[in-house]
């Protein structure tokens, strides 16, 4: 069936610093891929999303690339801030939309 | 404002109690999904509609129970049934049908066994 994998937290970096949370998948067909972010207490919000490969997904200086070949949507970011601490989720749904699977979550620590 | 609402924020349940989580949602969508959430893990599917009066039962369904008489309503009934229901209970919809559409989720419920 289908599945994600992120890498296991927590991430603790200096504001600043370069981000990559890998992320892999496995699925039939072509699924979207999408990036979720969860700040404390709080539900999950869409960060960003991919629904076909080669497709770049961006918002808030966060990126995203839909790597078939590689089975991957590694989530990156140039400079993180403290305010970017949070739980990162790597999700993908199926031609049903909206059904998702997700990874374990990432969780990121960022000391100014 | 269109979104998501989930009531309580906080629950705290007794042993041998059952208790309803509220879900609703002003979005129009048609499909309502029910997660939860364990520290260290992703979030799990209990129960999901894609229609009123509709449901199907997620990866982890035992001691749980929903209904679905409106549209705008998704209820989930956490049973005595179900044996370690302390977590974190996420709530969300999307539109039916569309493979690149996202899932827009409630802020959660956390509940408490006592």
């Amino acid at each position: 069936g289908n599945s994600v994998t992120q890498m296991e937290g927590p991430v603790t970096l200096s504001e600043e610093a370069f981000l990559t949370i890998n992320c892999t998948y496995t699925a039939t067909g072509y699924p979207s891929l999408f990036w979720y972010v969860q700040y404390p207490g709080e539900g999950l919000q869409l960060l960003l999303k991919a629904t076909k490969a080669d497709d770049k997904g961006s918002n808030k200086g966060f990126e995203a690339t839909y790597r078939k070949e590689t089975t991957s949507f590694h989530l990156e970011k140039g400079s993180v801030q403290v305010s970017d601490s949070a739980v990162y989720f790597c999700a993908l749904s199926g031609n049903q939309g909206g059904k998702l699977i997700f990874g374990q979550g990432t969780e990121l620590s960022v000391k100014p | 404002d269109g979104g998501i609402t989930q009531s309580p924020k906080y629950l705290f349940r007794k042993e041998g109690q059952n208790v309803t989580l509220s879900c609703e949602q002003n979005l129009n969508h048609d499909a309502m999904y029910w997660y939860r959430q364990d520290p260290g893990q992703g979030l799990r599917l209990i129960y999901y509609s894609q229609i009123v009066n509709d449901f199907q039962k997620g990866d982890i369904a035992e001691g749980y129970s929903v209904s679905r008489e409106k549209k705008e309503s998704f209820p989930l009934t956490v049973t005595s049934a179900q044996k370690n229901p302390t977590a974190f209970y996420l709530c969300a919809s999307s539109i039916l049908g569309q493979k690149n559409t996202e899932a827009f989720f409630g802020q959660g419920t956390r509940l408490t066994v006592v």
